[in-house]
């Protein structure tokens, strides 16, 4: 069956960089897209990203722009998630998702379990 | 951006009650509405498509409605299994946007 299935938590310092991979089986790696959506504690789902595993094109939030980047390796079926100059409001935990369809626009119809982020010095 | 604006944002409710959330959104998004439950600690978890379309092996007491920029989500008898946060999203337009959640609790 579908899975994806993400790394583990991390601690970091303000001003680092994190990166956090999303390992997908069970369906043909390059055929659906994989989104990365975020969640700050007791707070709602904000869209970070989009990667088309499929030549590797993506499409960032505008305010991530230059601070976030995805990428994928289609020899393992893993995307990842790097996001740099953390702050203490990027603490949040991390969800990559796959989208439904060979789209940017799908809806995220599978989930990996989520990556708890922690920026404090 | 489409903002997608969520009520109510909490309710409490008793268990066999009916349960409506609507979202409104702030543009024609035509049927590229979705619903999500989240319960503490996990995965949002898809529950209907494109405004109405009941995703795989979901209980059929959930159901939705609507079309261009209102929409409504329903529970039709509340069971203490369905105690979650909801969302709407809306997937017409990039950046995607969610809904800020309606916290459903048992009376």
């Amino acid at each position: 069956q579908v899975q994806l299935v993400q790394s583990g938590a991390e601690l970091k310092n303000p001003g680092a960089s994190v990166k956090v991979s999303c390992k997908s089986s069970g369906y043909t790696f390059t055929n659906y897209f994989v989104h990365w959506v975020r969640q700050a504690p007791g707070q709602g789902l904000q869209w970070m990203g989009t990667i088309n595993p499929d030549g590797g094109a993506t499409s960032y939030a505008r305010e991530l722009q230059g601070r976030v980047n995805m990428t994928r390796d289609t020899s393992t079926n893993t995307v990842y998630m790097e996001l740099r100059s953390l702050r203490s409001d990027d603490t949040s935990v991390y969800f990559c998702a796959r989208g439904n369809q060979p789209s940017w626009y799908s809806y995220f119809q599978w989930w990996g379990q989520g990556t708890l982020v922690t920026v404090s010095s | 951006d489409i903002q997608m604006t969520q009520s109510p944002s909490s309710l409490s409710v008793s268990v066999g009650d009916r349960v409506t959330i609507t979202c409104q959104a702030s543009q024609d998004i035509r049927n590229y509405l979705n619903w999500y439950q989240q319960k503490p600690g996990k995965a949002p978890k898809l529950l209907i498509y494109d405004v109405s379309n009941l995703e795989t092996r979901v209980s059929s007491r959930f159901s939705g409605s609507g079309s261009g920029t209102y929409f409504t989500f329903t529970i039709s008898s509340l069971q203490p299994e369905d105690i979650a946060t909801y969302y709407c999203q809306q997937y017409n337009y990039l950046p995607y946007t969610f809904g800020q959640g309606t916290k459903v609790e048992i009376k």
